[in-house]
């Protein structure tokens, strides 16, 4: 069975620093998924990135980027030049290719301080 | 663009009472379907999901049940309320499932 491991219950990082959260994985699936969301306290649950496991290039979204390591199965989000609106919950989640349900990470509890 | 609605945004009721949350998608035709509770600080547990109209799994037993009446209509309902019912409830939906679920805004529901 797939499962996901955030192991960072919660971080907190000044505002403009750089933080990097982590998230391990482990499946057999050669063909898969990998998504990090984002929950403020308003508790909408956001898409922030997605990676494809066939895709060896690293995904970027402005100030959010991941380093997916496929062999390690490590995806870790990197937040770039932080703000305070990036305070939030922060979910890794997996999908099979041969599966409709997302495998959830417990999350990370991410503080940017002023 | 597709759009999910999602009511109420918040509701109080009490011990025994029925429960009725809805979820409508608009913009796109035969999504799947996604009822999500979470429960404070914790993470996220897929109650159902729906591929199709009439089609529902469930993934924890309970005292939830849902149905899909119409393509892009999605409820969650319980005859009689629990305390353990409580939480925030969050309605998704997925088409290419490779580009991950898009969430409604969720409701937290309180059992008094």
């Amino acid at each position: 069975a797939q499962t996901v491991t955030q192991s960072q219950p919660e971080m907190s990082v000044q505002e403009a620093e750089t933080v990097t959260l982590s998230c391990t994985y482990d499946t057999s699936e050669n063909n898969y998924y990998l998504f990090w969301y984002k929950q403020p306290p308003s508790r909408q649950m956001i898409l922030v990135i997605r990676q494809e496991a066939y895709k060896q290039q690293n995904a970027t979204e402005n100030r959010f980027s991941v380093n997916f390591q496929k062999a390690a199965k490590s995806f870790s989000l990197k937040i770039s030049d932080s703000q305070l609106g990036d305070t939030a919950m922060y979910f890794c989640a997996f999908l099979g290719d041969s599966n409709y349900q997302l495998i959830w990470g417990a999350g990370t509890k991410l503080i940017i301080k002023p | 663009s597709q759009t999910i609605h999602q009511w109420p945004a918040t509701l109080v009721q009490p011990v025994g009472s029925p429960l009725s949350l809805e979820c409508t998608v608009e913009g796109t035709s035969n999504p799947n379907l996604y009822w999500y509770r979470q429960a404070a600080g914790r993470g996220l547990q897929l109650l159902f999901y729906s591929v199709g109209i009439g089609q529902i799994s469930s993934e924890v037993p309970q005292n939830l049940s849902a149905s899909r009446p119409q393509d892009r209509q999605f409820i969650l309902s319980s005859k009689k309320l629990l305390l353990s019912d409580s939480g925030f409830y969050l309605c998704a939906w997925s088409t290419t499932l490779n580009y991950g679920y898009t969430f409604g805004s969720g409701t937290r529901l309180t059992v008094v």
